[in-house]
């Protein structure tokens, strides 16, 4: 079975444009989440949705936005790019939105901001 | 928010050392969990701990969660290469929102 798949896997953007990136998730999961990866730190949580509806937001401005379709797939959205962007981002699947842990991650998409 | 502290950060050791990682909080997670992560990868899922106190074993790696739910720590035993990687504590707080540490990289040498 195909685990969590992003796209693309290495971007480059300049300051101000846009960047979409994609997920989908493991077959049979409704839940998808996102997580920034700086370069030394640890995940930090952005978005989760389930069911096509977003159930938590993390401390991230406006310029970020996401959504869920119904095959489950999702897309992150980031505008107004800073260098401060630069990132992998992480999606996670798992089968519900409550209180189940067990988060299955992609191998990210790399952002690069010039 | 509730924040978790990893120690050390970095690590470096010979094949057949032994090692242990820290996770702290001041806070009290319902859950910790610890992943290991390699380069161009995202993180994999080694153990969920949900009670005080609990100790769970996966071979060589030993897990346990503090009484009171505010730290963990992960032990190997006779490291080797393989275990070479990234390892992140996170707390779960409430759906799919995990905490993560900053992470202890661990480095094996042959």
């Amino acid at each position: 079975d195909a685990g969590v798949t992003q796209s693309p896997t290495h971007l480059i953007k300049t300051r101000g444009q846009q960047v979409t990136l994609r997920c989908s998730p493991i077959s049979g999961h409704k839940s998808v989440s996102w997580y920034q990866q700086v370069l030394g730190q640890g995940p930090q949580f952005i978005f989760q949705y389930y069911e096509k509806e977003e159930r938590g937001r993390g401390n991230f401005p406006d310029r970020f936005s996401a959504r869920q379709f119904p095959n489950y797939s999702s897309e992150l959205n980031v505008n107004a790019l800073l260098l401060g962007d630069s990132a992998l981002y992480l999606c996670a699947s798992s089968l519900a939105g409550g209180d189940t842990w067990e988060l299955f991650f992609g191998e990210g998409s790399r952002l690069t901001v010039l | 928010t509730q924040l978790l502290e990893q120690s050390p950060q970095f690590l470096s050791i010979q094949e057949g050392e032994n090692l242990t990682v820290y996770c702290n909080s001041s806070s009290v997670f319902s859950s910790l969990q610890w992943y290991r992560q390699e380069p161009g990868e995202g993180p994999v899922l080694l153990v969920t701990v949900v009670t005080g106190g609990e100790v769970k074993k996966l071979k060589r790696l030993t897990f346990q969660f503090g009484d009171a739910r505010k730290d963990s720590s992960l032990h190997i035993t006779a490291a080797q290469p393989g275990d070479t990687g990234l390892y992140l504590c996170a707390g779960g707080e409430y759906g799919n929102k995990l905490v993560f540490g900053a992470g202890t990289i661990l480095r094996v040498k042959s």
